[in-house]
């Protein structure tokens, strides 16, 4: 099983700061399938980015991924009120597909 | 545009079976491999399993010995049975084909 870790648990910003949120995988990430998720409390998770850096759609271009192998990050420029949420890695290349345990940004 | 529709009991009594179905719709369940993933009440979320339209299915080895995944192409449907429920049990079920598509998810809650 790969297991993903994501840091920092908590990250205190501001609007208009920008946030970096690792996840680093025990083993190499197929492909890269890997995404990132925002999820708001009562809600569904949303998809911000897929295959390690392509934005899904409707995705603002303030939110980019990037790495590959065992590191990933995801990039926040320019935080807005609505960001501010928490966040979960996926990994979905290897079976059982796993998720980090969420990285929540507050303000 | 394919959406996903879990339906199903949200309340389950221990040591009972959860079953919860997930229609497709705007699309074919022949596509892709459609996952469950659950997420605890405050907490992560745990990916469960999936299943092929053929019916080939893989599991999460913690839950193995008790789920079934179905599928049934002539409604376009897939199906999750958790047996011997707990409060452990308790959440927020969604049906998916990760990272694109998810369903809005269904909280199932098992107390007596």
């Amino acid at each position: 099983e790969i297991v993903l870790t994501q840091s920092p648990g908590i990250l205190s910003l501001s609007p208009g700061e920008r946030a970096t949120l690792s996840c680093r995988a025990s083993q190499s990430v197929r492909s890269p399938h890997l995404a990132w998720y925002q999820q708001k409390p009562g809600q569904a998770p949303r998809l911000l980015i897929y295959g390690a850096f392509s934005r899904a759609s409707g995705i603002p271009d303030r939110f980019s991924g990037s790495g590959s192998g065992t590191v990933f990050t995801l990039t926040i420029n320019r935080l807005e009120p609505e960001d501010f949420a928490v966040y979960y890695c996926q990994q979905y290349g290897t079976t059982p597909y796993t998720f980090g345990q969420g990285t929540t940004l507050e303000i | 545009q394919v959406q996903l529709q879990e339906s199903g009991p949200g309340l389950v009594q221990p040591s009972e079976t959860l079953s919860l179905n997930c229609t497709v719709s705007g699309g074919s369940i022949s596509s892709y491999y459609w996952s469950w993933i659950r997420q605890p009440p405050g907490k992560g979320l745990e990916w469960i399993g999936y299943i092929y339209h053929t019916g080939s299915a893989t599991y999460i080895p913690s839950l193995k010995s008790r789920v079934t995944m179905s599928v049934d192409t002539s409604k376009n449907q897939f199906s999750l049975k958790l047996s011997s429920v707990t409060a452990a049990d308790t959440a927020v079920y969604y049906c998916a084909h990760p990272p694109i598509l998810w369903g809005q998810g269904i909280l199932v809650t098992v107390s007596s």
